[in-house]
């Protein structure tokens, strides 16, 4: 079975300095890989996904992400951050059984920025 | 980008009591539509998928009996919690995927059972 595993419970950051959030996956195929954002009383916000061909993946918000299969993890990043990134970040995964429709999300990752 | 609404957005009801929440694509149509459940600082369980026109596939473990789901159009899921009881109250989110598969998440729906 697909799962998702995201160390950081939470993470706190200044702004302007760098991010990554970690993700680890574990799946026996190609995954479809994805990393979504979600704010208070907003839905989840799709930053970025990864299906094929390049490992670096560019997303909304001057988020990336890469896709590393030695090491099953599928991290974000971005260089600089803003106060308005705070918010929890979920990295998600689909599998081709299921038409790459059904996600199975990790457990989040809470970023608190800090001026 | 595509909208996916849900209504309402919070809804508080005594325990025994039903309660109705609806799933909206406003502007693309979806044969199918995701029902999923969070708990505080937990993170999104798939509890079934609704499917236009047909009876929805529920996740183990999901009483298919207390969460009631109808996709009646292709614009429009619903799910009932039926004789709900305070361990139902949750954060209720809904999603939708377009043409692209690329999926669409309302806001969410709080319930809270007394």
């Amino acid at each position: 079975a697909q799962s998702v595993t995201q160390p950081d419970i939470h993470i706190t950051v200044s702004e302007g300095a760098s991010l990554e959030l970690r993700c680890n996956y574990s799946y026996g195929a190609t995954p479809y890989l994805f990393w979504y954002v979600q704010s208070p009383g907003q839905g989840l916000q799709l930053l970025l996904k990864y299906f094929s061909g390049d490992t670096l993946v560019q997303g909304i918000k001057g988020f990336e992400a890469e896709f590393k299969r030695s090491q099953s993890s599928f991290n974000l990043r971005k260089p600089s951050v803003h106060w308005s990134d705070a918010a929890e970040y979920f990295c998600a995964v689909a599998s081709m059984n299921t038409g790459f429709q059904k996600l199975v999300f990790g457990t989040g990752t809470r970023l608190l920025v800090s001026p | 980008g595509a909208v996916v609404s849900q209504h309402p957005s919070w809804v508080i009801c005594k325990s025994g009591t039903s309660v109705k929440i609806e799933c909206r694509s406003l502007d693309f149509q979806a044969t199918t539509m995701f029902w999923y459940r969070q708990f505080p600082k937990q993170s999104l369980m798939l509890m079934a998928t609704s499917n236009e026109g047909s009876k929805a596939t529920y996740e183990q473990g999901v009483e298919k009996d207390k969460f009631l789901i109808n996709h009646a159009s292709l614009t429009l899921s619903t799910l009932t919690v039926t004789s709900a009881h305070p361990e139902d109250s949750s954060f209720y989110i809904c999603s939708a995927p377009d043409s692209t598969y690329e999926q669409y998440f309302g806001p969410g729906t709080r319930l809270t059972v007394t």
